[in-house]
């Protein structure tokens, strides 16, 4: 079956520029995560979704990166005046009930986002 | 959560057992050890993952040390495929799935 998708998968903005990027979870999913990539880093978490409902944005670095899912769906990670240490890669990832030990997290390809 | 130790790379001949390592010396009594890997430019993939029991599944097995301290990822087999970051994440499941991924060990396996 399809699993996550994300786009675009490579967005190039220059400095200042606002960024919207799409994840499509796995159809049925509850949970969605976002993560972000630095070049030779592990993924860092972003913000956690159940449903609709944002239950943790601690790991959002500033008040101009904002994530919403307002149908439970589709969500959008967005990033207001893009700076060049926004560059990284954006994972989403799914899975398919509220968190626990055996749940698994299903990954996107991410998006490639190079700010200038 | 515990800290986890990797090495930063290894590698391995295609068609033999890739055995890579993990200490976690601080995992506490209720914290699980999962892998995930991630071939590049794809996100990261679940591989398995424990308690305190060694665990076997299609891709590989894990092999949790009796203290639990450490643990050991085994590919039986392993493919040129298998070329990925691999990353061992202790995780009590209790913080809402957010996991901690650190830098992994990249994996080359050579024809």
């Amino acid at each position: 079956g399809a699993g996550v998708s994300q786009s675009p998968r490579y967005k190039v903005a220059k400095r200042g520029q606002d960024v919207a990027l799409r994840c499509d979870p796995i159809s049925g999913h509850v949970s969605l995560f976002w993560y972000q990539q630095a070049l030779g880093q592990g993924p860092e978490f972003l913000t956690y979704f159940q449903n609709e409902a944002q239950l943790d944005k601690s790991g959002l670095p500033s008040d101009r990166f904002f994530a919403e899912r307002p149908e439970g769906s589709v969500s959008t990670l967005k990033i207001q005046r893009t700076q060049q240490e926004d560059s990284a890669v954006y994972l989403c990832a799914s899975s398919p009930l509220t968190p626990s030990v055996s749940e698994t997290q299903y990954f996107g390809p991410g998006t490639r986002l190079l700010v200038l | 959560d515990a800290k986890t130790t990797q090495p930063t790379s290894m590698d391995c001949a295609e068609g033999r057992a890739a055995n890579l390592p993990c200490n976690h010396s601080t995992i506490s009594g209720n914290e699980y050890v999962y892998w995930y890997r991630q071939i590049h430019s794809q996100g990261p993939q679940y591989i398995i993952h424990g308690l305190k029991n060694n665990e076997t599944n299609e891709m590989a097995s894990l092999i949790i040390t009796e203290d639990r301290k450490s643990s050991t990822l085994i590919l039986p087999h392993a493919t040129l495929r298998d070329t990925a970051v691999y990353y061992c994440i202790v995780d009590r499941g209790s913080t809402l799935g957010r996991l901690y991924f650190g830098r992994g060990t990249q994996l080359t396996v050579w024809p």
